[in-house]
């Protein structure tokens, strides 16, 4: 079963703008990471925020935590084409079993 | 650094089937994971080493799906038999010490495999 949902399912963007994605999860978690999985492709890390900490900046990524409402937030400031991809969320536990939401498709047209 | 190494990429074969797909984690990482990931969906944890030690294999269909990692290092995976729901990628990802409590999980690209 998956560990929680992602909001929206799809997004479509254009250049420039920027692009927002939630996520819930159900259990209580030893941090939430959120990865990047391109068509076809193995996934790849993003950005890590443990869960006592509540915003973390990477380039032109901010994710956000609220451990009180279960939920994070992803933003990717100024997207480019490249962007476009799907993105997952994944909550650890503490024995480090990571479970992943069901991903947010991004397109980014020129 | 080589990343996570999976083979087969492809695979295709016909349900009641047996299927085994193999794994090579980055060097020095403790921890091991495979993934099912079905198309349109996130993935699916199947089942996490420590080691050449199960941590959890609460959603690995036990009936037909098993799992081994010899001497803590590689891992296979297989399917026997094969039925038409298993088609889906398989991922295989490793990480350093515990997982993902320490940090970041490196995937491999994945095997691919269709059941007709």
């Amino acid at each position: 079963s998956q560990q929680g949902e992602e909001d929206p399912q799809a997004l479509s963007i254009q250049e420039g703008e920027n692009a927002t994605m939630n996520c819930s999860y159900k259990t209580s978690i030893n941090n939430l990471q959120w990865y990047r999985q391109n068509s076809g492709r193995g996934l790849v890390h993003l950005i890590l925020i443990r869960s006592n900490e509540r915003e973390k900046h990477s380039g032109r990524l901010r994710v956000t935590l609220d451990t009180s409402k279960k939920s994070s937030s992803l933003l990717i400031t100024a997207s480019r084409a490249a962007d476009t991809a799907s993105y997952f969320c994944a909550s650890t536990d503490s024995w480090g079993k990571l479970q992943f939401g069901a991903g947010t498709q991004v397109v980014v047209t020129p | 650094e080589a990343g996570v190494a999976q083979s087969p990429r492809y695979k295709i074969i016909e349900k009641r089937q047996s299927v085994a797909f193999w794994c090579n984690p980055i060097s020095g990482h403790a921890t091991l994971y495979w993934y099912q990931q079905i198309l349109g969906q996130g993935p699916k944890l199947l089942i996490q080493f420590q080691n050449n030690g199960v941590v959890d294999d609460s959603q690995l269909p036990k009936d037909r799906f098993s799992a081994e990692r010899l001497k803590g290092v590689d891992s296979t995976l297989k399917i026997q038999p094969a039925k038409l729901e298993d088609s889906a990628v398989y991922l295989c990802a490793s990480s350093l010490d515990r997982g993902a409590v320490t940090g970041e999980l490196f995937f491999g690209e994945g095997s691919r495999l269709t059941v007709l």
